[in-house]
């Protein structure tokens, strides 16, 4: 069974880096799919933000482009979000989701992280 | 970016009502298009890829049409497990864009 899990800290402070991790079991990162993170707002907007590909190639919003980075680690089958200079508009829920290619659907998604900006 | 205006914002229906859900995009996205269903607490989840390609495990009450920049999902009898949040999205084009969410409650 495939799953998608995200982790990492639930508060940031203004102007700090975000930083989460998502895992994936069932199924390798490196064999086919986008590797994507999504935000969900506060009154339901939805972002996407951006994807690393099976390759390792990546593809980021240029509403996000300056700030945001997305790695992985194909031993331990983990992508990662990074996100420098948060602000309090950056308070969202995250989401790591894989995308099929070609098709560019998410079938299969974490169950997210809250990340509140705050001091 | 392409826009998704989804409409309506909310909706209620009886049990057994069929509903339907819009998504309008700003320019043609060739049926790359995609509705989610989100309940409170959970991810969202797949429900049709294409506009109109039922996901595997998903009730054929669900069902999705439209092309060019006109989309809908059509739930028929209507059940109790279906109210949620919905969304579309658009894989056309990037940067990937939903529309802004449509909730679904029993009456």
């Amino acid at each position: 069974e495939i799953q998608l899990q995200e982790s990492g800290p639930g508060l940031v402070k203004p102007s700090q880096s975000l930083s989460l991790t998502c895992s994936v079991t069932g199924y390798t990162i490196t064999s086919g799919y986008d590797w994507s993170w999504i935000r969900k707002f506060p009154g339901n907007k939805m972002e996407w933000m951006g994807y690393i590909s099976n390759s390792g190639s990546t593809n980021y919003n240029p509403s996000l482009k300056i700030r945001i980075s997305i790695n992985r680690d194909t031993s331990k089958n983990q992508f990662f979000l990074q996100l420098n200079s948060v602000t309090t508009e950056d308070t969202a829920t995250y989401y790591c989701a894989r995308c099929k290619i070609n098709w560019e659907y998410f079938d299969y998604w974490g169950q997210g992280v809250m990340v509140t900006v705050s001091s | 970016d392409i826009q998704m205006t989804q409409s309506p914002h909310s909706l209620s229906a009886s049990l057994g009502e069929t509903v339907s859900i819009e998504c309008l995009a700003s320019e043609g996205i060739s049926n790359y298009l995609a509705w989610y269903q989100q309940k409170p607490g959970k991810s969202p989840q797949l429900l049709i890829y294409y506009a109109s390609s039922l996901q595997d495990g998903v009730p054929s009450r669900f069902s999705g049409s439209g092309s060019g920049t006109q989309y809908s999902l059509k739930i028929s009898n209507m059940q109790p497990e279906d109210e949620g949040v919905y969304y579309c999205q658009q894989g056309y084009k990037y940067p990937y864009t939903f529309g802004a969410g449509t909730k679904l409650e029993l009456k």
